[in-house]
């Protein structure tokens, strides 16, 4: 069974480019989740979709990230414009549903340096 | 609120040595979940293990396992005679049950570096 994926891997953009970040979940699975995650920091949840609804965005700096998730199930996050700070790894993870209980699975993230 | 805590930021020890990753947490409510991913090199989060609240008893997984006590909120996870591809960052994260659909919190993690 295939894992999450996501693409691209890398990028590279300089500051005040738009960025965006595309991900499958696991088939099958109803929730997904976009993470950011700093340097030598934990993962730090930004959006949780189940199926096509966002049900928890509240750490999505709305500003300037966007996501959306049309069909329920694959999903885009993008940054318009970027900034220096979010130079970071953006992960996607997927579960099941959407349970405290459920285990969450993670794709490789993505690594987007800002210049 | 809930924390994890890996007070452990580096760790390196050579081939076939054990060693324990600790993981401190706080939370106020009376179920909750706790997990351990790793993080190699690649990049992606590997699931490791799951445990609720009301299971306390120790789990073994090859050369793995993962001591859970309440009494002093710890979840450790222990490596029996370590390997290189061991090397990785750990988190250790919680989840509550109780206080709606909160998200899975992670520490900061601990990074291993297994030395041959």
């Amino acid at each position: 069974e295939a894992g999450v994926v996501q693409s691209p891997r890398y990028k590279i953009i300089e500051k005040k480019q738009p960025v965006a970040f595309w991900c499958n979940p696991i088939s099958g699975h109803n929730t997904l989740y976009w993470y950011l995650q700093n340097l030598g920091q934990g993962p730090e949840l930004l959006i949780r979709y189940e199926n096509e609804e966002a049900v928890d965005d509240s750490q999505l700096p709305k500003d300037r990230f966007s996501a959306e998730r049309l069909k329920g199930v694959d999903s885009t996050l993008k940054i318009q414009p970027a900034e220096l700070g979010d130079s970071a790894v953006y992960l996607c993870a997927s579960s099941l549903e959407g349970t405290s209980t459920d285990t969450q699975y993670f794709g490789p993230g993505t690594r987007l340096t800002v210049l | 609120a809930q924390k994890v805590t890996q007070a452990q930021t580096e760790i390196s020890v050579v081939e076939k040595e054990d060693v324990t990753l600790d993981c401190v947490y706080e939370t106020r409510d009376t179920t909750y979940y706790l997990f351990w991913y790793k993080q190699p090199p690649s990049g992606e989060l590997v699931f490791l293990i799951r445990r609720n609240s009301f299971d306390e008893q120790n789990e073994i997984s090859g050369r793995y396992s993962w001591n859970f006590q309440k009494s002093t909120s710890s979840f450790n996870f222990t490596i029996t005679a370590s390997q290189v591809v061991d090397s990785a960052v750990y988190f250790c994260a919680l989840s509550e049950v109780n206080s709606g659909n909160t998200p899975l919190v992670f520490g900061k993690g601990t990074r291993l570096s297994v030395i041959a």
